[in-house]
């Protein structure tokens, strides 16, 4: 399974957009991006998956180079409720469905 | 959208007790569910997969005798911590996949977690 590295953790204030980078130099050719998002005492929740260029969704995009070998989360106009911690993790198409987790970015929102 | 559903949210019991977690898939049927585990302040660590049907396959490291899993049906899967301890005191998450729908790929769901403390 690919690693992924991504900052422990991160600032900003609300009302700013917040880009959170994960690198994932191993990724095979298979594989998917996946960004979820966890609240303290809570399951991580879904927000956006990719396998190249660009996904859109209501709440975040996610921009995938042509290498692949890395991804940036984009959360526009954040406010103090996207505090929580995000993780970025490589998952592959077929065979298992084990996720494996990184560290994940805390990122705090001030007002 | 898909739901995995746990119960309980919290328990705190004594040491020695065995304690069964639930975990169900509210909308849909998997075959296959997740168990993990998470410490304060650390990230997600998968413990083992419940298969349907079958045995669960576990990770290197986890007590399939302390960890007792069973998925006997297609919407539920239950995780029991045997005699647990108080370093068994954790914050424990199962997460199903839908079932692709079209060619859309499904994402992991997960359930809200279950915070085991033991006194």
């Amino acid at each position: 399974l690919a690693k992924t590295t991504q900052p422990i953790s991160m600032d900003s204030y609300e009302g700013q957009e917040v880009n959170i980078t994960c690198s994932h130099n191993n990724i095979a050719t298979n594989d998917y991006i996946t960004w979820y998002q966890q609240f303290p005492s809570q399951g991580p929740r879904f927000i956006i998956q990719g396998y190249k260029t660009k996904v859109t969704n209501e709440v975040a995009s996610l921009f995938i180079p042509a290498d692949r070998k890395s991804s940036t989360l984009s959360l526009p106009r954040v406010s103090l409720s996207d505090t929580a911690v995000y993780y970025c993790l490589v998952v592959p198409t077929g065979g298992g469905n084990k996720l494996t987790f990184g560290t994940g970015t805390q990122l705090k929102v001030e007002l | 959208g898909a739901v995995v559903s746990q119960h309980p949210s919290r328990v705190i019991c004594k040491s020695g007790t065995s304690v069964k977690i639930e975990c169900r898939s509210l909308d849909f049927q998997a075959t296959t569910m997740f168990w993990y585990r998470q410490f304060p302040k650390q990230s997600l660590m998968l413990m083992a997969t419940s298969n349907e049907g079958s045995k669960a396959t576990y990770e290197q490291g986890v007590e399939k005798d302390k960890f007792l899993i069973n998925h006997a049906s297609l919407t539920l899967s239950t995780l029991t911590v045997t005699s647990a301890h108080p370093e068994d005191s954790s914050f424990y998450i199962c997460s199903a996949r839908p079932p692709v729908v079209g060619s859309e790929r499904q994402p992991q769901h997960f359930g809200d977690g279950t915070r085991l403390s033991i006194l």
